[in-house]
């Protein structure tokens, strides 16, 4: 079974540009969770989706966007990227929830100049 | 605000020696407590715990949980080079609504 995979794995912005990751969970699993890694913060996360609808929110701003497609596949969008905002971009997926054992992708790593 | 600390945030220590990483947490109530080893990639899972008292194993790891004191051990014995990796425990909450991560523990293992 494959596992799950991000796209890009790495990407340079510049402060202001807006930015969209995709996620593709493991085959069957329909909850998507999005982390942000960073030296100073640790893991932190983000929302998860479920059957195409935002199920669970993370403390991070209204630039932090997300959405799941009807073959779970998930996008995650930053707009009006800021210097703070450079991290690694985490996704996992797992059968039905976060309470379950997930699995991560190898992560997007963003770098905003 | 909900709080998972882990201690030492940072280990070494030489091949064959038991490391104890601690995970301590400020949430009474809690759905289950996960461990994730983290080398240069993603998280990949160790154990998930949601009884207090009872040990998980996987080979020379070993986990348990203790809720009324709100914290738990991973054990790791005969420790080898390939276990030299950041260790993360994260509680999910009752609604299986938010999980937070500790700052993790980095161990290095050297030969």
């Amino acid at each position: 079974k494959a596992g799950v995979t991000q796209t890009p794995r790495y990407l340079i912005k510049t402060r202001g540009q807006q930015v969209t990751l995709s996620c593709s969970p493991i085959s069957g699993h329909r909850s998507v969770s999005w982390y942000q890694q960073t030296p100073g913060q640790g893991l932190q996360f983000l929302f998860e989706y479920f059957s195409e609808t935002q199920r669970n929110k993370g403390n991070f701003p209204g630039r932090f966007s997300g959405r799941q497609f009807s073959n779970s596949r998930s996008e995650m969008n930053v707009s009006t990227l800021e210097l703070g905002d450079s991290a690694l971009y985490l996704c996992a997926s797992s059968l039905s929830g976060i309470q379950e054992t997930q699995y991560f992708g190898p992560g997007t790593r963003l770098l905003v100049l | 605000e909900d709080k998972v600390v882990q201690s030492p945030l940072s280990l070494v220590v030489h091949e064959g020696d038991t490391v104890t990483l601690n995970c301590s947490y400020e949430v009474t109530n809690f759905r289950s407590l996960l461990w994730y080893k983290q080398e240069k990639k993603a998280p990949t899972f160790l154990f998930m715990l949601t009884s207090s008292g009872i040990e998980k194993k996987s080979g020379r790891l070993s986990s348990i949980l203790d809720k009324k004191e709100l914290f738990s051990i991973l054990n790791i014995t005969a420790t080898q080079t390939g276990d030299s990796a950041i260790y993360l425990c994260a509680v999910v909450f009752p609604s299986g609504s938010r999980l937070t991560f500790g700052e993790g523990t980095q161990l290095t293992v050297n030969p």
